[in-house]
């Protein structure tokens, strides 16, 4: 079964209006969690490090304004899209790190943005 | 460049054919190596880590090569359920972010 589930699984919204994305850890806890958003036939790209209890690290290019992201506990990190715009419309994805021997990622089943 | 570069493919194969494609990567310091599968609109799944000498898992044979920087993933008897995206992955030694490559489709024909 999913050990990371990610809610919604899609959204339509209003531009303008703002979208919160769920990710949960449901068996482990997980001081780190990764966005990523991957737009159609491209590769996931990180958008940002959630970390429990501290601000999120962003990556180059990645507005934190736009995209505000909240990990306050160790089993929850929330992504909102604030002031969505279509070209915010894309595939988004959560991972967390359970840190067995081979520290695998194990991903949320996404989020699916429409923004129209 | 790119961190990690896939052959996007598509392959089309028939059942029972065997496939192989590659993936490069652009930091030399790269530790640990993954092909992750993808199904439209789902989210990436583990296919197996890549070890340094090779490793195979059932139909599945994935290969590292240091010097050349460079991770193949063989599909021997391909079915059906083995149409996707395979996604090659890497991670540096000590961050746990994730690299990844666009993808290689395989399409399975029967």
């Amino acid at each position: 079964g999913a050990v990371v589930s990610q809610h919604p699984s899609w959204v339509i919204c209003k531009s303008g209006t703002s979208v919160k994305i769920e990710c949960r850890s449901l068996d482990f806890q997980a001081t780190t969690m990764f966005w990523y958003r991957q737009f159609p036939k491209q590769s996931l790209m990180l958008m940002a490090t959630s970390n429990e209890g501290s601000k999120a690290t962003y990556e180059q290019g990645v507005e934190k304004d736009k995209f505000l992201i909240n990990h306050a506990s160790l089993t929850l990190s929330t992504l909102t899209v604030t002031s969505a715009h279509p070209e915010d419309s894309s595939f988004y994805i959560c991972s967390a790190i359970r840190q067995l021997s081979n520290t695998e990622a194990f991903f949320g089943q996404g989020t699916r943005l429409t923004v129209v | 460049r790119k961190e990690v570069e896939q052959d996007p493919g598509p392959f089309n194969v028939p059942e029972g054919a065997t496939v192989a494609f590659n993936c490069t990567y652009s930091n030399s310091a790269s530790q640990s190596f993954f092909w992750y599968r993808q199904d439209c609109r789902k989210e990436p799944k583990l296919l197996m880590s890549v070890y340094s000498s090779g490793n195979e898992d059932g139909r599945f044979t994935a290969q590292l090569n240091r010097a050349s920087q460079y991770i193949s993933l063989l599909i021997r008897d391909s079915k059906l359920s083995d149409s996707a995206t395979y996604l090659c992955v890497v991670r540096l030694s000590n961050d746990y972010k994730l690299s990844f490559g666009a993808g290689t489709t395989v399409t399975v024909r029967a």
